[in-house]
């Protein structure tokens, strides 16, 4: 089956440090990878996505993810880290339904 | 409004009682999908559909779950004899279609609270 694995239920960082979040896959055949983000009271926002192409994916807020097949890995990251970014991030594939990881809530500290 | 709507906002209801939530997607997509989130919590997937059909219903959690979409457009899910492990936002989203590299919008969710 297609899943999605975050190993990290929280990740604290202080503001301006780099900020990594992470996921891994379980996918048969090429996968379709999302990042969705949820701000406190807020519904869910698509980030970014991986198709195929370019390992590096730039998406919305100044995030970009790295999709690594030998790793099966598609960490979302962020060079220096906001606040406002403290939310809860899910990874997900597409099956053709969407499964999302249980998320990663991001706490940045000022 | 372009976005993905959700009626109600909030809905309290006895245990026991049925309760229906409403998805109006986005224009032209074709695929619409229902979760449930408990608590700022992860996403338990329920169902989608593509058009009117509903491939995979085996996320409804038992058979006091279900759902229809007609037209293509709206969806309502309904709760029969509501329990309070039944409490939690239930989240919309629809796509142009479903899978492969489409992402998914999703609605503000009904807040359902089973007293």
């Amino acid at each position: 089956a297609q899943s999605v694995a975050q190993p990290e239920d929280q990740v604290n960082v202080a503001e301006g440090n780099p900020l990594t979040v992470k996921c891994t896959y379980s996918v048969s055949g090429n996968p379709y990878l999302f990042w969705y983000v949820q701000y406190p009271n807020r519904g869910l926002q698509f980030l970014l996505k991986y198709i195929t192409g370019d390992n590096l994916v730039k998406g919305s807020y100044g995030f970009e993810a790295e999709f690594n097949k030998s790793q099966t890995s598609f960490h979302l990251k962020k060079p220096s880290a906001l606040v406002s970014d403290s939310a809860l991030y899910f990874c997900a594939v597409s099956t053709p339904d969407m499964r999302f990881g249980a998320g990663t809530r991001l706490t940045v500290k000022p | 409004g372009a976005g993905v709507s959700q009626s109600p906002s909030n809905k309290v209801t006895e245990k026991g009682k049925d309760v229906e939530l409403r998805c109006d997607p986005i224009s032209g997509h074709t695929a619409l999908y229902w979760y449930r989130q408990s608590l700022g919590q992860g996403l338990e997937f329920l169902i989608y559909f593509q058009g009117n059909s509903a491939p995979d219903k085996s996320g409804l959690p038992s058979d006091r779950f279900s759902a229809e979409r007609t037209g293509g457009s709206v969806s309502t899910l309904t709760i029969q004899r509501t329990q309070q492990e039944d409490s939690a936002v239930y989240l919309c989203a629809s796509s142009f279609l479903a899978g492969g590299a489409y992402e998914q919008y999703f609605g503000p969710g009904t807040r359902l609270t089973v007293t």
